[in-house]
């Protein structure tokens, strides 16, 4: 089973700057079958990105996916109060199951 | 506006029973397929259960297989999680989700605490 694992556990960065969130995973993952999301504290988590660089509905493109194979990048290109939050990966496919990283967050500097 | 609503958390004796909720709106339910996640509060996630449009199919992760049993009502617009034999290790708060593709979901709820303890 594949095992993903994010970097860095924790980021601080101040609004306007860039963010790089990464995740690895410990085999090739198929199609580029990766998502990112969302999640703020006592809220559901809100996919950001799927199929490694598609947005979801209603995303900015501030926000953007990338990577293939083992390692996959999120990128917040100017950061805004708003997107202080976790972010979690996740690899998926034709059949369960379905894995997550144990997530990176992102905090104000 | 599509909107899940999840129910029927509480706290439970290990060895106990519930019979989770999740009532859906705003789109065509019985098109979709529909997973059940669950997430011990500050930690990650992870997938529970899925279900097919139709309710013939699901399948389930191997930590709740034979405990956990997944079902549609889709003339209720809603999907039922019955969970039996819980252990300690159950403790979480459950989502279910819609499906956009293959396992991502692209809509929530805002999830139901379950919490297994004596």
């Amino acid at each position: 089973e594949i095992v993903l694992t994010q970097s860095p556990g924790t980021l601080s960065l101040s609004p306007g700057e860039r963010a790089t969130l990464s995740c690895r995973a410990t085999q090739s993952v198929s199609n580029n079958y990766f998502a990112w999301y969302q999640q703020k504290p006592g809220q559901a988590p809100r996919l950001l990105i799927y199929d490694a660089s598609s947005r979801a509905t209603g995303i900015p493109d501030r926000f953007s996916g990338s990577g293939s194979g083992t390692d996959f990048t999120l990128t917040i290109s100017r950061l805004e109060p708003d997107d202080f939050a976790v972010y979690f990966c996740q690899h998926y496919g034709d059949s369960p199951p379905y894995i997550f990283g144990q997530g990176t967050k992102l905090e104000i500097k | 506006e599509v909107q899940l609503v999840e129910s029927g958390g509480g706290l439970v004796q290990p060895g106990g029973s519930l019979r989770l909720s999740c009532a859906a709106s705003g789109f065509t339910f019985n098109s979709y397929w529909m997973h059940w996640f669950r997430q011990v509060p500050g930690q990650g996630l992870v997938w529970v259960s899925l279900i097919n449009p139709e309710g013939t199919f699901t399948n389930y992760a191997d930590s709740v297989r034979g405990r956990l049993t997944l079902s549609r009502d889709n003339a209720k617009n809603t999907l039922y999680l019955q969970m039996n034999s819980l252990r300690v290790e159950d403790t979480a708060v459950y989502y279910c989700a819609r499906d956009l593709i293959r396992g991502v979901s692209d809509y929530w709820g805002q999830g139901t605490l379950v919490t297994v303890s004596s």
